[in-house]
């Protein structure tokens, strides 16, 4: 079984630039979630999808990330202008149902630097 | 509120020795605690979960974990550490409420030779 896929592995922009990272979830897995992770700190959910639908982005940053899952499978997440504070791992993950008892299975992130 | 502490920040261990990373929780309605390992450069890798029955879970690389509901511990454990188990490991829970995990802050646990 494939895992979680992410693209790019590693993006390096200035500030103000605008960065989008995608994302390819377990086939089969109706949720997916981005989290931010901050060196050094567990990750910090920003938004949970469930099919194509959002459950939770309550922790977005809405003035400068969106995030998408058209067709219920992949995801795309976008920053809009970048802001110094953005650098960090922006991890997916995804799970088989929306109650979680069999955890969550994660991609290999994309380490964003903003310069 | 619910909530993951891991007091520890670093943890020590020498190979061939056994190890504990601790972690405690609290959350409301039944626990459902899950360990997860970080390698650098390298996303989250799910390592055993506890949902119901035997207190004691094991999981994968050796490392097992022993549930606690009187002291709300989920402690991680392995007999033998290798200079390979060297990593970050994250305690998390769910949340009944919303089915989201509740994270730890991460313990860095150091092998050496």
């Amino acid at each position: 079984e494939a895992g979680v896929a992410q693209s790019p592995r590693y993006k390096i922009i200035e500030k103000r630039q605008s960065v989008a990272f995608w994302c390819n979830p377990i086939s089969g897995h109706a949720t997916l979630y981005w989290y931010q992770q901050i060196l050094g700190q567990g990750p910090k959910l920003l938004i949970q999808f469930q099919n194509n639908g959002v459950v939770d982005d309550s922790q977005l940053p809405k003035d400068r990330f969106s995030a998408e899952r058209l067709k219920g499978v992949d995801s795309t997440l976008k920053i809009q202008p970048a802001k110094l504070e953005d650098s960090a791992v922006y991890l997916c993950a995804s799970s088989p149902g929306l109650a979680g008892a069999l955890g969550q299975f994660f991609g290999p992130g994309t380490r964003l630097t903003v310069l | 509120a619910q909530s993951v502490a891991q007091p520890e920040d670093q943890v020590n261990v020498a190979e061939g020795n056994p190890l504990t990373v601790k972690c405690t929780y609290s959350v409301s309605g039944n626990p459902y605690l899950f360990w997860y390992v970080q390698y650098p450069n390298r996303g989250l890798q799910f390592l055993l979960k506890y949902i119901t029955g035997d207190n004691l879970v094991k999981g994968s690389y050796g490392f097992e974990a022993e549930f606690n509901k009187s002291q709300t511990s989920f402690h991680l454990k392995k007999p033998s550490a290798l200079v390979s188990d060297s990593a970050l490991y994250f305690c998390a829970v769910r949340d009944n409420s919303n089915y989201q995990l509740i994270w730890g802050a991460g313990t860095k646990l150091i092998i050496k030779p």
